[in-house]
């Protein structure tokens, strides 16, 4: 099956500062998404990028599909940014998750 | 996410005690999973269902039997609960294959 991998494990970020979070996978994907599980538990939908380049405010993500990796850009990050990130994708209709990339944000 | 309900919220179990987990989904969604989560991991798929009527083993299938009777309803069985299954249970829903999923608040479950 399609593997999924996600760096850094990892990240710790004072207020205001920008980072870039990678999703590596193993194969063609028809689907790729990126959610953000805050600190209650609940999964938050960010992007839905199966290719190109999206912006949602503070966050932006890009998918070279061809390269096989999807990049998420968190800018001025804030301490409501703080939680797990992952990402998603599938190239049947099962969707597969990576193994996230904590965040924390400290004031 | 609006749109995909849980139930219940949180669950205790004895082991070798059985349950259901139930899944209710409104936005007209063909397919449907189901995921644990252990604590500081990822989600692994335990079942999905590509359409009213069929299911298929995820990654982590062992242990679980799942139910899609009708379009709106995913529900996955525990037959003799194990404290190898406590864990947080994520149910999901997207409208096809190619589009986006979203997710309900999850299951907390923890087997003694």
């Amino acid at each position: 099956g399609i593997q999924v991998e996600q760096s850094p494990p990892d990240l710790i970020l004072q207020e205001g500062a920008n980072s870039t979070l990678r999703c590596n996978f193993s194969d063609s994907v028809n689907n790729l998404q990126w959610f953000h599980q805050n600190p209650w538990g609940q999964l938050i939908n960010l992007f839905y990028i199966p290719s190109g380049t999206k912006q949602n405010g503070r966050l932006s993500a890009t998918t070279v599909a061809t390269e096989r990796y999807s990049l998420l850009y968190i800018s001025s990050s804030q301490t409501t940014d703080s939680g797990v990130y992952f990402c998603a994708v599938d190239n049947t209709d099962k969707l597969i998750f990576g193994t996230g990339t904590r965040l924390q944000v400290f004031p | 996410n609006a749109g995909v309900t849980q139930t219940p919220k949180f669950q205790v179990l004895k082991t070798g005690q059985s349950m259901t987990l139930q899944c209710a989904q409104d936005m007209n969604h063909n397919s449907m999973y189901w995921y644990r989560q252990d604590p500081g991991m990822g989600l692994r798929l335990i079942y999905y269902s590509a359409s009213e009527g069929t299911t298929d083993k995820g990654e982590v299938p062992n242990g679980y039997n799942v139910s899609r009777l009708n379009k709106r309803e995913f529900s996955l069985r525990l037959e003799s609960a194990a404290p190898s299954q406590t864990s947080v249970y994520f149910c999901a829903g997207r409208p096809t294959g190619v589009t986006e999923a979203f997710f309900g608040q999850g299951t907390r479950l923890t087997v003694v």
